[in-house]
């Protein structure tokens, strides 16, 4: 099975510019978060979609929205970027089933905002 | 205020060199805690869910522990392969986020 998979790899853009992040989830998988890791941090949470609906937000502002798609892949947007939104931006694929909630990370987008 | 602090942020192992890794948290009601490793510029590797205080987990070379307070990852016998950075999250009862630790950095020499 293939596993989480997320468009571009790499990115870099200027300061004002928008940028949107892509992501699969596993198949079957029909929850998707998002995170923000800075370098030498843990990811932090940005949002979670479940069946297309917003079902959580981090503390981000509001220039970060993102959207859940009837085939559950995901867009993350970003707006009026600044130089502080560089970092890798993480997808996780979510299975739950009971108690379980297991996220499964895809291998991220590095977003370099020059 | 939920909270994981992973502790230390870097250790250094000889092959062969057992230790552990520790992860204290601070949440209201825990539904879960995971420890995830991480490559160098790679998104976090799942290795283990623990629910409940007492619970013990292994893999390899891994194994996982859980109390009231705080989650230990044991490394027996490490090799160089295993060098990578180690994170901890919390999930809370009823939440939705998953909060992280700043992560554990293993360096293990040959």
């Amino acid at each position: 099975d293939a596993g989480v998979t997320q468009s571009p790899t790499h990115l870099i853009k200027t300061r004002g510019q928008h940028v949107t992040l892509r992501c699969s989830p596993i198949s079957g998988h029909k929850s998707v978060s998002w995170y923000q890791q800075v370098l030498g941090q843990g990811p932090q949470f940005i949002f979670q979609y479940y069946e297309k609906e917003e079902r959580g937000r981090g503390n981000f502002p509001d220039r970060f929205s993102a959207r859940q798609f009837p085939n559950y892949s995901s867009e993350l947007n970003v707006n009026a970027l600044l130089l502080g939104d560089s970092a890798l931006y993480l997808c996780a694929s979510r299975r739950t089933s009971g108690r379980e909630d297991t996220q499964y990370f895809g291998p991220g987008t590095r977003l370099t905002v020059l | 205020e939920d909270q994981v602090t992973q502790s230390p942020e870097a250790l250094r192992l000889q092959e062969g060199e057992s230790s552990s890794l520790n992860c204290s948290y601070t949440v209201s009601g825990l539904r879960g805690l995971f420890w995830y490793r991480q490559d160098p510029g790679k998104g976090p590797e799942f290795l283990f869910t623990l629910y409940s205080a007492g619970e013990e987990k292994e893999k390899e070379r891994l194994k996982a522990t859980l109390t009231k307070k705080e989650s230990f990852l044991h490394i027996t016998a490490p090799k160089p392969e295993d060098s990578a950075t180690y994170l901890c999250a919390v999930q809370a009862t009823g939440g939705f986020k998953t909060i992280f630790g700043a992560g554990t950095r293993l360096f293990v020499k040959a």
